[in-house]
């Protein structure tokens, strides 16, 4: 069945610095994929999703790569703020309207 | 803000209890979603509810769970007979007619003693 796992559980960066957060999806029909953002007791919050057409997608502060060739998903926050902290999830989508998503990695910013 | 709004934020009950949560939009959407995320585990897909009736579910989603929007509006899931492992944060989420942006709510913490 499908899979979507992190690389790394836990990642600290210094303020101001910038973050990737890497993720691997084994499902080669996945062709939907979203970053989420999760903060202690809160619901996942979106941050940014990008189709398999595409490789790459901005937003603000933000950017998705998709390496389809090694099923491969990565986040790059620039300038990453102490309000950036948080556990990240990639999730992926193949057919229908289910999501699969990654265990998360756990982004803490040192101020 | 969060897209959908769901109470209770937190319940505690005992094992075989009925339990039922709700989620209300903020505005009128079609899709919606329950996922849930055992602590310290992953988010998982429960089912998807469409036009007033299921279009997805998962194999968690088992005769013990149920979904309705009773007045149109309200949308509930319902799990008749409590069990231990059903201890979780519960999500609605909305979404749209094509697999896209997927918009969650906070939440509501099940206990279940």
């Amino acid at each position: 069945g499908e899979s979507v796992g992190l690389h790394l559980p836990t990642l600290s960066v210094q303020e101001g610095d910038n973050s990737i957060i890497n993720c691997a999806y084994s499902n080669s029909a996945s062709d939907y994929f979203i970053w989420y953002k999760q903060e202690s007791g809160k619901g996942p919050q979106f941050i940014i999703d990008i189709r398999s057409n595409m490789d790459k997608r901005q937003g603000q502060r933000v950017t998705v790569l998709l390496n389809k060739t090694v099923k491969h998903l990565s986040l790059q926050i620039a300038a990453t703020q102490p309000g950036d902290s948080a556990v990240y999830f990639c999730a992926e989508n193949a057919a229908g309207n289910q999501f699969y998503f990654g265990t998360g990695t756990s982004l803490t910013v040192i101020p | 803000e969060p897209e959908v709004t769901q109470t209770p934020s937190h319940q505690v009950t005992q094992m075989g209890q009925e339990v039922i949560l709700r989620c209300v939009p903020i505005s009128n959407h079609l899709y919606f979603y329950w996922y849930r995320q055992i602590l310290g585990q992953k988010v998982e897909f429960l089912v998807s509810f469409y036009n007033n009736e299921i279009s997805e579910k998962s194999e968690i989603f088992d005769d013990q769970f149920s979904v309705e929007r009773p007045d149109g509006s309200n949308f509930t899931l319902k799990i008749r007979s409590t069990k231990l492992e059903d201890s979780a944060m519960y999500f609605c989420a909305r979404g749209a007619a094509v697999p896209g942006e997927l918009f969650f709510g906070e939440g509501s913490r099940l206990t279940v003693l």
